[in-house]
């Protein structure tokens, strides 16, 4: 069965600072792997996504994430983080074998950015 | 070009009400899909419909039924509305595409409260 873990509920980070959002994952087969940001009261938007080819993936308002094999890894990341990508980001996995093209969801992590 | 739309964006029910909530796509995608979001649980699928003609249970499928009525539009139907059912409704759809166009997009939402 497929699962996402987004081991933390919320993450702090002064302007400026480096950001990591973490995700693990647990799939049959090779994954197809997804970042989504919800603002407060909208839908998600869709941020990047690793399907195949090189492990970092460059997407949207200047994210990457990082696909590790070995660790089961897909974990968010911004240089220099700003105000503005304080939100609720969601970590999602689905793969070529899953039933039907179900893609699961992590609970998500707030990332909360303080001037 | 709309993408997801969803209809209606906020609906007050009381227990033992039904309504139908809307969604369509203007993309031209197989895939079709309902979440709901609450809080702390992320989102969580209910029914998906891979594409036209078929349609599948997700993780928490009790209460609802759904009808993909055409490639454009898949509706979610609550039968006899409970206070549990209170959450914020998501519709998405996807072009499996498996290669670099696969990506699910989201409507802006229903907030649903049963009182």
């Amino acid at each position: 069965a497929q699962s996402v873990a987004q081991p933390e509920d919320q993450v702090n980070v002064a302007e400026g600072n480096p950001l990591t959002v973490k995700c693990t994952y647990s799939v049959s087969g090779n994954p197809y792997l997804f970042w989504y940001v919800q603002y407060p009261n909208r839908g998600l938007q869709f941020l990047l996504k690793y399907i195949t080819g090189d492990n970092l993936v460059k997407g949207s308002y200047g994210f990457e994430a990082e696909f590790n094999k070995s660790q089961t890894s897909f974990h968010l990341k911004k240089p220099s983080a700003l105000v503005s990508d304080s939100a609720l980001y969601f970590c999602a996995v689905t793969s070529p074998r899953s039933s039907a093209s179900k893609i699961i969801f992590g609970s998500g992590t707030r990332l909360s950015i303080r001037p | 070009n709309a993408g997801v739309t969803q209809t209606p964006k906020f609906q007050v029910l009381k227990t033992g009400q039904s309504m139908t909530l809307q969604c369509a796509q203007d993309m031209n995608h197989n895939s079709m899909y309902w979440y709901r979001q609450d809080p702390g649980m992320g989102l969580r699928l209910i029914y998906y419909s891979a594409s036209e003609g078929t349609t599948d249970k997700g993780e928490v499928p009790n209460g609802y039924n759904v009808s993909r009525l055409n490639k454009r539009e898949f509706s979610l139907r609550l039968e006899s509305a409970a206070p549990s059912q209170t959450s914020v409704y998501f519709c998405a759809s996807r072009d499996l595409g498996g290669g670099p166009t696969d990506t699910q997009y989201f409507g802006p939402g229903t907030r649903l409260t049963v009182l």
